[in-house]
């Protein structure tokens, strides 16, 4: 079975500083992969994805993650960190299903202190 | 931009009362889902749907659950009889084209409160 865990739950870094939220996946095929943004009081908002292309996913606001096998990782990242950038972030896999059901992780609170 | 909206957003009901949640998908979209979110837990799925039929459902999709496209625009989901463990975030979502190429829209959600 497909799942999803984000190694923190809550992540608080300073204004200008780099962002690093974990994901790790367990898929028995070859997964898609994706980070969603939920600002408050939003509704969830895809950041960037992964699907089988190039490793290393561009998404968008400066966030990026990178898609590693061997480390069954999809840590998204970001060199600076701006304060509108608080926000609860979920990595989330593509189901073993052909109806495009997503399985979420537990989702990351990001704090940006100025 | 197109968006997934949702209605309402907040609602209170009694325990065992029926409750509809509406949702108007992006218009050209053909598949649609339902998600939860517990508060403090993660979102899960509930259900999809396609060519007005169930493509799949979670094990959460119980017979209290039922899932209605009922005219050209709107996406609802029913709960015959809430239980106060129903009280959660429900996200709707849309997206064109099958599998995972295309972006998954989600709605800002439909907060339940089951008193």
């Amino acid at each position: 079975a497909q799942s999803v865990t984000q190694l923190d739950s809550h992540v608080s870094v300073s204004e200008g500083t780099p962002v690093l939220l974990r994901c790790n996946y367990s898929s028995s095929y070859s997964p898609s992969l994706f980070w969603y943004v939920q600002h408050p009081n939003k509704g969830l908002q895809l950041l960037l994805k992964y699907t089988s292309a190039a490793t290393l996913v561009k998404g968008i606001n400066g966030f990026e993650a990178e898609f590693k096998k061997s480390e069954t990782s999809f840590h998204l990242t970001k060199p600076s960190a701006h304060m509108s950038d608080a926000a609860e972030y979920f990595c989330v896999v593509s189901g073993s299903s052909n109806t495009g059901k997503l399985i979420f992780g537990q989702g990351t609170t990001l704090q940006v202190k100025p | 931009e197109p968006e997934v909206t949702q209605t309402p957003s907040h609602q209170v009901t009694q325990m065992g009362q029926e409750v509809i949640l509406r949702c108007v998908p992006i218009s050209n979209h053909l598949y649609f889902y339902w998600y939860r979110q517990i508060l403090g837990q993660k979102v899960e799925f509930l259900v999809s749907f396609y060519n007005n039929e169930i493509s799949e459902k979670s094990e959460i999709f119980d017979d209290q659950f039922s899932v209605e496209r009922p005219d050209g625009s709107n996406f609802t989901l029913k709960i015959r009889s809430t239980k106060l463990e129903d009280s959660a975030m429900y996200f709707c979502a849309s997206r064109f084209a099958p599998g995972f190429t295309g972006e998954l829209f989600f709605g800002e959600g439909s907060r339940l409160t089951v008193l």
